[in-house]
């Protein structure tokens, strides 16, 4: 079955860098890759997400990109604010309608 | 207003004592699904629903049944829970299975 590996685990950025988290996944039939914040004690929520026929998204300071050749995809945050600390966590689709989601990353922007 | 309602919130329970988690949604959504949340582990499947009368599973369903007669309604239910489902679960809805997934607010079960 598929298999999705997230790194970094942890991130500390600096107030108005940028941040990148990388996906890779096993199933060359998986066809969607949304990824979702989860912010302390609270649900996670979709704030991008891509299909397997495009290579690129953005999404004012969010852009999540996609390799299907190398079956990875990174979510891309610029300028990042203290609001953007939380956990993200990327997923994949297979082909039977199941998801598989990456451990998550911790994000801190540091003001 | 739409949403994704669970029941209950927190659950302390015993080894082997049956009990059921419910999710309901108002939006009509055709793919149900639940998922469990433990520490370094991220989210994992347990059962998802492409429509009434249709399931299957996920990556970690032992120990766990579901069922879905109607179609805003999916509950979550452990025949005899062990200490090894304690954990933080995540009921999820979406139109089809490859549109955003609305979350509900999690069910926290201690399993003693």
């Amino acid at each position: 079955g598929e298999n999705v590996e997230q790194h970094p685990s942890t991130l500390s950025v600096q107030e108005g860098d940028s941040a990148v988290i990388k996906c890779t996944y096993s199933d060359s039939a998986s066809n969607y890759f949304p990824w979702y914040k989860q912010e302390l004690g609270k649900r996670p929520q979709l704030i991008i997400d891509i299909r397997s026929n495009v290579g690129e998204k953005k999404d004012q300071r969010i852009a999540v990109t996609l390799n299907k050749t190398a079956k990875h995809f990174s979510l891309h945050i610029t300028e990042t604010q203290p609001e953007d600390s939380a956990v993200y966590f990327c997923a994949a689709k297979g082909y039977g309608q199941n998801f598989v989601f990456g451990p998550g990353t911790r994000l801190s922007v540091l003001p | 207003e739409a949403q994704v309602t669970q029941n209950p919130r927190y659950l302390i329970t015993v080894t082997g004592k049956k009990l059921t988690v419910t999710c309901s949604q108002n939006m009509n959504h055709e793919y149900m699904s639940w998922y469990r949340q433990d520490p370094g582990l991220g989210l994992r499947q347990i059962y998802y629903s492409m429509n009434v009368e249709v399931t299957d599973k996920g990556d970690v369903p032992e120990g766990y049944k579901v069922s879905r007669k109607e179609k805003r309604n999916f509950p979550l239910i452990l025949e005899s829970p062990s200490p090894n489902q304690t954990s933080l679960y995540f009921c999820a809805s979406s139109w089809t299975g490859g549109e955003t997934q609305y979350f509900g607010p999690g069910t926290r079960l201690l399993v003693l």
